[in-house]
């Protein structure tokens, strides 16, 4: 299956800072690339969908301030959390979709964030 | 009314059980299926694929889809305690770009 690189696995952080998070295709292009949340036992939850050169698309009460979501290439998403606070803390997942229609959605390895 | 539905369980048999997760949607325009299997504190993996109506099989999983009842399963035979996993169904259209998930089904396979 096609491969989507992750990283960092995991960041700690002081509250106030920005965390960057990448999501690379590495054997496929991905004109649109997904962005979930993660809590402990629950499911994925879309934040935003990014297409590559165009401001992505946020779902309903995600702050696109503290979201920061920049699609420069084909292979290439970042997530950038911004003055990061406690409640931000959570699992992130990303997810690039490939196949001649787009039909299968490939994920990463998840981002655990940590805010203190 | 969810787009999916699943069961969260949690699920639990002895080792060497089959095992049956499902899947019901509501949106009949849903033509692509997916099962995923995610272990904890990593990115779901994609273990089937399906278009449409119709069984899939790969190795000790197999895939099946009803659309006439908007049901989908997968099913694991011999279960191994390495199938110990939260699986998620997905689903989409052949329009628009959004995917759809289930809550995911938590199974724990026992030695």
């Amino acid at each position: 299956g096609a491969v989507v690189s992750q990283h960092p696995s995991w960041v700690i952080c002081k509250s106030g800072t920005s965390v960057k998070i990448e999501c690379r295709s590495l054997d496929f292009q991905a004109t649109t690339m997904f962005w979930y949340r993660q809590f402990p036992k629950q499911s994925l939850m879309l934040m935003a969908t990014s297409n590559e050169g165009s401001k992505a698309t946020y779902e309903q009460g995600v702050e696109k301030d503290k979201f920061l979501i920049n699609h420069a290439s084909l292979t290439l998403s970042t997530l950038t959390v911004t003055s990061a606070h406690p409640e931000d803390s959570s699992f992130y997942i990303c997810s690039a979709e490939t196949g001649l229609t787009n039909e299968k959605l490939f994920f990463g390895s998840g981002t655990q964030l940590s805010v203190l | 009314q969810k787009e999916v539905e699943q069961d969260p369980g949690p699920l639990s048999v002895p080792e060497g059980a089959i095992v049956s997760l499902n899947c019901t949607y509501s949106n009949s325009a849903f033509q692509y299926f997916m099962w995923y299997r995610q272990y904890s504190r990593k990115g779901p993996e994609l273990l089937m694929y399906t278009y449409s109506s119709g069984n899939k099989e790969d190795g000790r999983f197999t895939a099946q889809v009803d659309k006439s009842s908007k049901y989908i399963s997968l099913f694991i035979r011999d279960s191994q305690p390495s199938d110990s996993a939260t699986y998620l169904c997905a689903m989409r259209s052949n329009t628009g770009n959004q995917f759809y998930f289930g809550t995911g089904t938590s199974l724990t396979v026992i030695p």
